[in-house]
């Protein structure tokens, strides 16, 4: 299988823009569909983007996913940015088998 | 609506097995399509996916606890039930039940509340 790095933290002043990037190891970040999850302090986590770049009903249009082969990558980006974006951020794939592959996390502080 | 809600015991003993409850309720685990699975989170740490099981029976595993996973379902009492075997401190972590969105990649979109398992003697 292959890994998901992200990076552990970033941060941001509200009403900026912030891109979270999730870089695949081994294989093509386009084979396998990325989703990303959003996890506030002591809540289970939710779906913010889905298939690399679907926004699910209910999440702003503030955030947006994409992938970028050159760098093998998925990234996240937030807009706009508000106290309530502060969380941890976690993207997940699939591996062979259909496998469940999911990154580190990163933690956004919104300060 | 649809909810899910994690039970079992807070604390396990190193080398015991920890069973896990997941009641379900707004869809039945049985319909054609569903799937149930299970993740976990170590305290302060990352994502781990354990396994899901399919509305017809089939599960899947993640291979790295294969041997030590279970998964099964209860259809008329509309639960899924994770077993594993031989626990570890390592394996002391929030176990949250998901349901797979059925269709398209399948993503996650309802998890339970999640439940904390410790694992000490």
């Amino acid at each position: 299988n292959f890994l998901l790095t992200q990076p552990h933290s970033v941060s941001e002043s509200p009403g900026k823009t912030v891109t979270i990037s999730c870089t695949r190891s081994s294989g093509s970040i386009a084979t396998n569909f990325v989703q990303w999850y959003q996890q506030r302090p002591g809540s289970a986590p939710s779906i913010v983007i889905f298939e690399d770049n679907q926004r699910p009903s209910g999440v702003p249009d503030r955030f947006s996913g994409s992938i970028d082969s050159s760098s093998n990558s998925a990234s996240l980006t937030i807009s706009g940015l508000k106290t309530e974006d502060e969380a941890k951020y976690f993207c997940q794939s699939y591996a062979s088998s259909n496998q469940w592959v999911f990154g580190g996390g990163t933690k956004l502080t919104v300060l | 609506q649809i909810t899910l809600k994690e039970s079992g015991p807070t604390l396990v003993k190193p080398t015991q097995t920890l069973t896990l409850t997941c009641d379900c309720s707004g869809f039945s685990v049985s319909s054609i399509g569903v799937a149930v699975g299970w993740i976990r989170q170590p305290p302060g740490k990352a994502l781990e996916w354990l396994g899901f099981i399919y509305w017809d029976g089939d599960t899947l595993y993640s291979p790295s606890l294969n041997s030590r996973l279970t998964i099964t379902k209860d259809t008329p009492k509309n639960r899924v039930v994770l077993t594993m075997t031989n626990v570890d401190p390592v394996d002391a972590a929030t176990y949250y039940c998901v349901h797979r969105r059925n269709g398209g990649s399948g993503w996650l979109d309802y998890w339970g509340q999640g439940t904390l398992v410790t694992v000490s003697s």
